[in-house]
């Protein structure tokens, strides 16, 4: 079964200020999917990735096959990113093929 | 607009009771999933569907049921065997399978007393 380990688990920056989030796997994988969880509890699917760069507005998601490790970065950080965001991996068919990291909390304070 | 609601949002249930969780799309999609969160802990698959009439267990289907007679439904049935049925639920669903980009339902926060 595949490890998905994701850093930082928290994360507190100010308004503007430039993010990283990291994702780490330890089987190779067929996708990679970025996840927003807002406090509601609502998830909603930013990005899935294969290969290579995905950019979606002040949203952009990396991945290195090789390395097994994916980034997902916010440009110019607003108040309204705060949120948890998760990392999922697809390694194979069957139950379980989908693995979830367990998310990084981010709050961007203004 | 499609998407996937799921009711209740909020549901309190005795120690002991059945209870089911509803889940419903319009979005056409062939594939549905119930998940379990728990705090600090990653999504956690409890059962998955193809296609109507067929299902699978996931990694956590033990003191769980479902069906799946219609393709828009996808109920979730927390028995009395569940040891600690206390969680969030989430439904999702996706054109395919699980590699494709799936869609989730608000959630229903179960709370057993």
């Amino acid at each position: 079964k595949n490890e998905v380990e994701q850093s930082p688990q928290n994360l507190t920056a100010q308004e503007g200020e430039f993010i990283t989030i990291n994702c780490s796997y330890s089987v190779g994988i067929s996708a990679l999917h970025w996840l927003q969880q807002h406090p509601g509890g609502g998830i909603v699917s930013l990005f899935m990735l294969s290969s290579g760069k995905k950019k979606h507005g002040r949203l952009i998601a990396t991945i290195n096959i090789q390395e097994k490790h994916s980034s997902l970065h916010i440009t110019a950080s607003h108040p309204r990113d705060s949120a948890v965001y998760i990392c999922a991996v697809f390694s194979g068919g069957g139950a379980d093929g989908l693995t979830f990291g367990k998310g990084t909390h981010l709050i961007i304070q203004p | 607009d499609g998407g996937i609601t799921q009711s209740p949002k909020y549901l309190f249930r005795k120690e002991g009771q059945n209870v089911t969780l509803s889940c419903e799309q319009n979005l056409n999609h062939d594939a549905m999933y119930w998940y379990r969160q728990d705090p600090g802990q990653g999504l956690r698959l409890i059962y998955y569907s193809q296609i109507v009439n067929d299902f699978q267990k996931g990694d956590i289907a033990e003191g769980y049921s479902v069906s799946r007679e219609k393709k828009e439904s996808f109920p979730l049935t927390v028995t009395s065997a569940q040891k600690n049925p206390t969680a969030f639920y989430l439904c999702a669903s996706s054109i395919g399978d699980r590699a494709d980009t799936q869609y989730f339902g608000p959630g229903t926060r179960l709370t057993v007393l």
